[in-house]
């Protein structure tokens, strides 16, 4: 069965340095993945979205791979801020890409010290 | 512009009542999103409608949930009757296209507790 895998541990650095998030997969080939943020007792909220054929996407201080190979993505913050702390999750299709059906990992929580 | 709105904001009621929450989305939306979220299960996908009419159900427990869009402004998740199990943070998203190549655009969601 498909299945997302982000690592189930937090995430701690100190301010300034590069977050990097990962999100494994695995008996499926998604031809999109996006990443979201949430934050507690709040809705997650969309950053950035990434095709299968593209290898980079980037946006501030955002930026996401997607290796269709290695069936993962990472997802990185540089310069991060304590105001980057937060849990992330990604999210594939769910086997189509002409529905709307989204499947998320379970999200990595990022605790940025200052 | 106003996000995704859902009501209530938390809702706590004893098994076997019925519970009904609601959503409102972004105006020019035509697909809405209805998720549940665990600390086990993580955030999983209910149902969702696109120009106001179910397409994917799937992800429904079982026949105590429902579901209805009636207009392109205003849907239900309804649950009758509530059982503890049911317990869960249930958000409401909506996006502009009805493929994932879309983002989608989350309410604050729905704390549920039932007793």
């Amino acid at each position: 069965s498909q299945k997302i895998e982000q690592n189930s541990e937090a995430l701690n650095i100190q301010e300034g340095k590069t977050a990097t998030l990962t999100c494994n997969y695995t008996n499926y080939s998604p031809a999109y993945l996006q990443w979201y943020r949430q934050d507690p007792g709040r809705g997650p909220v969309f950053l950035l979205l990434i095709r299968e054929n593209e290898k980079e996407k980037r946006k501030e201080r955002l930026k996401v791979t997607f290796d269709t190979t290695l069936k993962q993505s990472l997802f990185h913050i540089t310069a991060s801020q304590p105001a980057d702390s937060a849990t992330y999750l990604c999210a594939l299709d769910g086997g189509s890409s002409n529905t709307g059906k989204l499947i998320f990992g379970q999200g990595t929580t990022l605790q940025v010290k200052p | 512009d106003a996000g995704v709105i859902q009501s209530p904001r938390h809702e706590v009621t004893e098994m076997g009542q019925e519970v009904t929450l609601r959503c409102k989305p972004i105006s020019g939306h035509n697909s809405l999103f209805w998720y549940r979220q665990t600390m086990m299960r993580g955030l999983e996908l209910l149902i969702y409608f696109n120009n106001n009419v179910p397409i994917d159900d799937s992800g429904m427990p079982e026949d105590r949930f429902s579901a209805k869009m009636p207009n392109a402004s205003f849907s239900t998740l309804k649950i009758q009757p509530s059982e503890p199990r049911d317990s869960a943070v249930y958000f409401c998203a909506s996006s502009f296209g009805a493929t994932v190549s879309q983002p989608q655009h989350f309410g604050d969601g729905t704390r549920l507790s039932i007793l």
